[in-house]
């Protein structure tokens, strides 16, 4: 079955720290990735997509085939990055979401 | 630039009754989805919907229902309803063929009692 995990429900660092967002997927065939971020009283949002290759507020992610991980990686956090990260597969609308991690930055 | 929005935002229910949910979409978006998010859950794909037909459908049964209309917004309905529908219902559209880019409503919080 396909599926996306997010093993941290939360992940708390300083201002300033590396972050990083783990996501293991299982999918067969070539699999579409990407980070949706909700920040407090926001919506959904995309934050990127991995055939972008694109670093999108500072962020990151680089798809490993090899260990099926898609991690969400910034050098250096800052305290308006705190939000709920949701990795996800799929395409055309049809996304598997994993169950999201908890980022929270302190000052 | 209109976004997505959802309505009613938040509605009570009790078991058994039939529930519709409205979603307009982002001004030039075709294609419109819906998600289920329990608690503690990320969403969870319900079906699709391009030129007013069901395109994909996730894992749920068939009181889960739905509509396209013309304009390109739509509708969820669940009848019958149960304890576990209680949940956020959230709407995204997007174009046809945009690689998985998805804007989100509010959603549309369901309690069942």
């Amino acid at each position: 079955a396909q599926r996306v995990t997010q093993p941290e429900k939360l992940l708390s660092v300083f201002k300033g720290a590396p972050v990083e967002l783990k996501c293991n997927y299982s999918y067969s065939g070539s699999p579409e990735l990407f980070w949706y971020v909700q920040y407090s009283r926001q919506r959904l949002q995309l934050l990127l997509r991995h055939i972008s290759r694109e670093s999108i507020k500072g962020f990151t992610a680089d798809l490993n085939k090899g260990e099926t991980s898609f991690h969400l990686k910034k050098p250096f956090a800052q305290e308006e990055d705190s939000a709920m990260y949701y990795c996800a597969g799929g395409s055309q609308g049809n996304l598997i979401f994993g169950k999201g991690t908890k980022l929270s930055v302190k000052p | 630039e209109t976004g997505v929005t959802q309505s009613p935002t938040h509605l009570i229910k009790t078991r058994g009754q039939q529930v519709t949910l409205r979603c307009s979409s982002q001004s030039g978006h075709n294609t419109v989805s819906w998600y289920q998010q329990a608690l503690g859950q990320g969403p969870q794909f319900i079906f699709q919907y391009y030129r007013e037909e069901e395109n994909g459908r996730g894992n749920f049964p068939p009181r889960f229902s739905g509509l396209q209309f013309p304009n390109y917004s739509s509708e969820l309905n669940v009848n019958a309803l149960e304890l576990d529908d209680s949940a956020l219902y959230l709407c995204a559209s997007s174009l046809k063929g945009a690689a998985g880019e998805l804007f989100f409503g509010e959603g549309s919080r369901l309690t069942v009692l």
